[in-house]
């Protein structure tokens, strides 16, 4: 079946540091794969998503490249800001099981919680 | 105006008891979703809804059962409520099956 693996966290930096986040998936088809962010008490949003090998998504600083040869989508922020404090999924989604589109039933890694310091 | 909304946001109950969480959705989604994240932020689909029709149920309990008494509704009512219940669930949307969910705030049940 497919699945996720995130890195284990929590995350800790400080302000203006570098970010990665490290993700790897398994899944038997051609996968889309997702970063979802859960800010304090919130629901989650999504982040970015690439839909095909080599594509870059990219949204408020934070990118992340569909490596289908390593199988893995890492999140990554030049300089993370106290206000990017959260909890970060990665997920995919197997079109196979969606009619072919890119979304679908989502399968999750474990969470990211990154806490950024002043 | 919030486009997918859940109530309660939190809800304390006991062992035993039965309960309802409510979610609502003013995009005009087709589809909806009902998500349990563990107290490890651990999140998994439990059920799926496209167009008031159950199309994804995940190995769920039955005590759980959701209902869909219109497309921009669905709720999930929880029989005889266990401390391994406890958890946040997430209710989401999407234009139709397969395209980008949207998620709502959580409700954050706990049982004693």
């Amino acid at each position: 079946g497919n699945s996720v693996t995130q890195m284990e966290g929590p995350v800790t930096l400080s302000e203006e540091a570098f970010l990665t986040i490290n993700c790897t998936y398994t899944a038997t088809g051609y996968p889309s794969l997702f970063w979802y962010v859960q800010y304090p008490g919130e629901g989650l949003q999504l982040l970015l998503k690439a839909t095909k090998a080599d594509d870059k998504g990219s949204n408020k600083g934070f990118e992340a490249t569909y490596r289908k040869e390593t199988t893995s989508f890492h999140l990554e922020k030049g300089s993370v800001q106290v206000s990017d404090s959260a909890v970060y999924f990665c997920a995919l989604s197997d079109p196979r099981l969606s009619g072919g589109t890119s979304y679908g039933k989502l399968t999750f890694g474990q969470g990211t919680i990154l806490t950024v310091h002043p | 105006d919030t486009a997918v909304s859940q109530t309660p946001k939190y809800l304390v109950t006991q062992m035993g008891n039965d309960k309802s969480i409510k979610c609502e959705q003013n995009l005009g989604h087709d589809t909806m979703y009902w998500y349990k994240q563990d107290s490890k932020k651990f999140l998994k689909i439990m059920f799926s809804y496209n167009n008031k029709e159950l199309i994804i149920n995940e190995t769920v309990p039955n005590r759980f059962s959701p209902k869909s008494p219109d497309k921009a509704h669905l709720n999930l009512h929880i029989n005889s409520l266990e401390l391994g219940d406890s958890a946040v669930y997430f209710c989401a949307s999407s234009q139709r099956e397969g395209y980008e969910q949207y998620f709502g705030p959580g409700t954050r049940l706990t049982v004693t």
